[in-house]
């Protein structure tokens, strides 16, 4: 079975601190795919990144970084120098790549106060 | 280019009428997601079409949902009868293909009273 776990249900951080959001997922799988995405206040969701099971490269989006490693089934996401614009719910998403649904998880609401 | 385009944004309504979600997916994408979100129970995929056929509509609640993709540019999710448990903010999404990133229209928050 799929499945996604963020454990975070919510955090609060003070401007410019970083802060690390935590996606721990279960699948039997050998190629999937994760996805992180973003919902903020005005409700849109919006897409961050996707990674596939095989490409376990760290990656850096400007203050976003992603942090993913199949020997703790973990994909994690960091921001780093918060902003309150980040203040969003995070989802963490699972699919496998023989189909099936986007399994998304809980999600994380952040807020970032100034 | 333009997004998922979602109508109407906002539907209030009475129990028992029907309610109909429209939702143009973009163009060139071959699969087409309908979702749900609300507190109690988060994101939940309802129904996804590909190429406008209905491929997996085990999250339909019950009968008294139903989806269509008469085209490629356009679907529909009608509710009837509606029900007060029906409210919640629906999401229609897109994708190239199913494993490509969904891109999700605005939602139309719906509250049956």
């Amino acid at each position: 079975a799929q499945k996604v776990t963020q454990a975070q249900t919510e955090i609060s951080v003070v401007e410019k601190e970083d802060v690390t959001l935590d996606c721990v997922y279960e699948t039997r799988d050998t190629t999937y795919y994760l996805f992180w995405y973003k919902q903020p206040p005005s409700g849109e969701l919006v897409f961050l990144i996707r990674r596939n099971s095989f490409d376990e490269q760290n990656e850096i989006s400007g203050r976003y970084s992603w942090n993913f490693q199949k020997s703790t089934s973990s994909f994690n996401f960091t921001i780093t120098a918060s902003q309150v614009v980040d203040s969003a719910v995070y989802f963490c998403a699972l699919i496998y790549n023989q189909g099936g649904k986007l399994i998304f998880g809980q999600g994380t609401e952040l807020s970032v106060k100034p | 280019d333009a997004g998922v385009i979602q109508s109407p944004r906002h539907e209030v309504t009475e129990m028992g009428q029907e309610v109909t979600l429209r939702c143009k997916p973009i163009s060139g994408h071959d699969y087409l997601f309908w979702y749900r979100q609300t507190m109690m129970r988060g994101l939940e995929l309802l129904i996804y079409f590909n190429n406008n056929v209905p491929i997996d509509d085990s999250g339909m609640p019950e009968d008294r949902f139903s989806a269509k993709m008469p085209n490629a540019s356009f679907s529909t999710l009608k509710i009837q009868p509606s029900e007060p448990r029906d409210s919640a903010v629906y999401f229609c999404a897109s994708s190239p293909l199913l494993v490509q990133p969904q891109h999700f229209g605005d939602g139309t928050r719906l509250s049956i009273l």
